[in-house]
């Protein structure tokens, strides 16, 4: 049974970096079979995919056009967890993070990180 | 706004049969399948239905998925008090090299 388990700040200052990890156990970071993605859910309640990354013989990163020039996720072979950084926050950035991971379909979600973007 | 379209609300008394549809285009819907997410207040969503009709482990029959060109659609019959959630269509877009999302259908059980 796999576990998301996500850590990080709830609370970001406008114009700085956003970071969070998520950690996996139950499966690898490095799975040929897997994708692991990061997902938003702002205040009014839309799901919006952020991007993800996954292996098949050497990683690979996809990213949302929106956040396109903002974001990067990497894997983290040694802890097997992947991390979400996203800079230049503003406001509209506050959201209930998720991980997630995909087989074909995104099947597990990690709990959720509220993040505030505020002064 | 979402990728995929969503009525935003949807009601039905105990027992009934509810659908709620997704809307999308070619380069999702039309061309990949559609999977289902149940959501509670407070908790993370948790998958429904894969590969369009495709119900895990756990889930009752009393929820099916169906598509239909570039639309798809989530029944749930026999509708039960704890079926009260926010529900959400996705697809793979095959343009956004990505996962297109619904606005999500909050369904309230009379």
């Amino acid at each position: 049974q796999i576990q998301l388990q996500q850590s990080g700040p709830g609370l970001v200052k406008p114009s700085q970096t956003l970071s969070l990890t998520c950690a996996i156990s139950g499966d690898s970071v490095s799975s040929n079979s897997a994708a692991w993605n990061w997902i938003r859910q702002s205040p009014s309640g839309g799901l919006e995919w952020l991007g993800r990354t996954y292996y098949r013989s050497k990683w690979y990163t996809g990213y949302a056009v929106s956040v396109k020039r903002r974001i990067t996720i990497n894997p983290d072979t040694s802890k097997n967890q992947f991390s979400l950084h996203l800079n230049s926050v503003t406001p509209e950035d506050t959201a209930v993070y998720y991980c997630a991971r995909a087989r074909g379909w995104i099947e597990d979600w990690g709990q959720g990180t509220l993040v505030t973007v505020s002064s | 706004q979402s990728v995929l379209t969503q009525p935003p609300s949807a009601s039905g008394t105990p027992g009934q049969r509810v659908t709620i549809s997704c809307s999308g285009g070619s380069s999702n819907i039309g061309g990949n399948t559609v999977n289902w997410y149940q959501q509670f207040p407070g908790t993370a969503p948790k998958l429904l239905i894969y590969k369009t009709n495709q119900r895990p482990s756990g889930v009752p029959d009393r929820f099916s998925g169906s598509k239909s060109g570039t639309s798809a659609s989530l029944a749930i019959s026999g509708l039960q008090s704890e079926d009260e959630a926010d529900y959400y269509c996705a697809a793979w877009d095959d343009s956004m090299q990505g996962w297109a999302f619904g606005g999500g259908t909050k369904l309230t059980v009379l």
